[in-house]
């Protein structure tokens, strides 16, 4: 069974902090990791996507990928209480990229 | 900017009731997705589909539902007999499907289903 596992949180950080998400995964072979952002209510929101052993920076935010220890994470910078969402960490898997999803952290910036 | 749409926003059936949520993937896009998030719990892959067939399905998947594409903007997923357990959100995701690694789906914004 391919697993995705995350911390379910709430991960409390005040305004302007650092907020650090981790995932894990079971799945050696996967190639493509993906950050969702979901409010209470709402679909998932792409928010990065990692694809090779590193950091990847896109404005606020930097997803680090480090495949031998099959682990994936997600910074935000300058935390704004509009951040406040559950995080999901998602790995595509198999032929058609179906996503797996960990069950998500939920982040609480605090103003 | 283009994005997946869903209709209907909510629906509310009848157990042993069959549903239809539709969905209207990305226009260029290739490759439409289901997958479902009983409330307080993970987002669960249902089927995929690719060139008007099923390319995978989950063992949620079961006779009960099926997917079409019934036209060529339209993406439907069926439930036969609803089960109080078919409570949800459902979500359709499209991605373009040129790349497999670097491929990445877009969601609706998803139906939330209610069995009574």
């Amino acid at each position: 069974q391919k697993e995705v596992e995350q911390n379910s949180g709430p991960l409390s950080v005040p305004e302007g902090a650092i907020a650090s998400l981790n995932c894990t995964y079971s799945d050696r072979g996967s190639q493509s990791f993906f950050w969702y952002r979901q409010y209470s209510g709402k679909s998932p929101e792409l928010i990065m996507s990692i694809y090779s052993n590193g950091d990847k920076e896109d404005g606020r935010f930097t997803a680090q990928l480090n495949k031998a220890s099959q682990y994936v994470s997600l910074l935000i910078r300058d935390s704004q209480p509009s951040d406040s969402a559950t995080y999901l960490c998602a790995v595509s898997s198999g032929a058609t990229n179906k996503l797996i999803f960990g069950t998500g952290t939920l982040l609480a910036v605090q103003p | 900017e283009p994005e997946v749409t869903q209709t209907p926003s909510h629906q509310v059936t009848q157990m042993g009731q069959e549903v239809i949520l539709r969905c209207v993937p990305i226009s260029n896009h290739l490759y439409f997705y289901w997958y479902r998030q009983i409330l307080g719990q993970k987002v669960e892959f249902l089927v995929s589909f690719y060139n008007n067939e099923i390319s995978e399905k989950s063992e949620i998947f079961d006779d009960q539902f099926s997917v079409e594409r019934p036209d060529g903007s339209n993406f439907t997923l069926k439930i036969r007999s609803t089960k109080l357990e078919d409570s949800a959100m459902y979500f359709c995701a499209s991605s373009l499907g040129l790349d497999r690694f670097t491929d990445t789906q877009y969601f609706g914004p998803g139906t939330r289903l209610t069995v009574l």
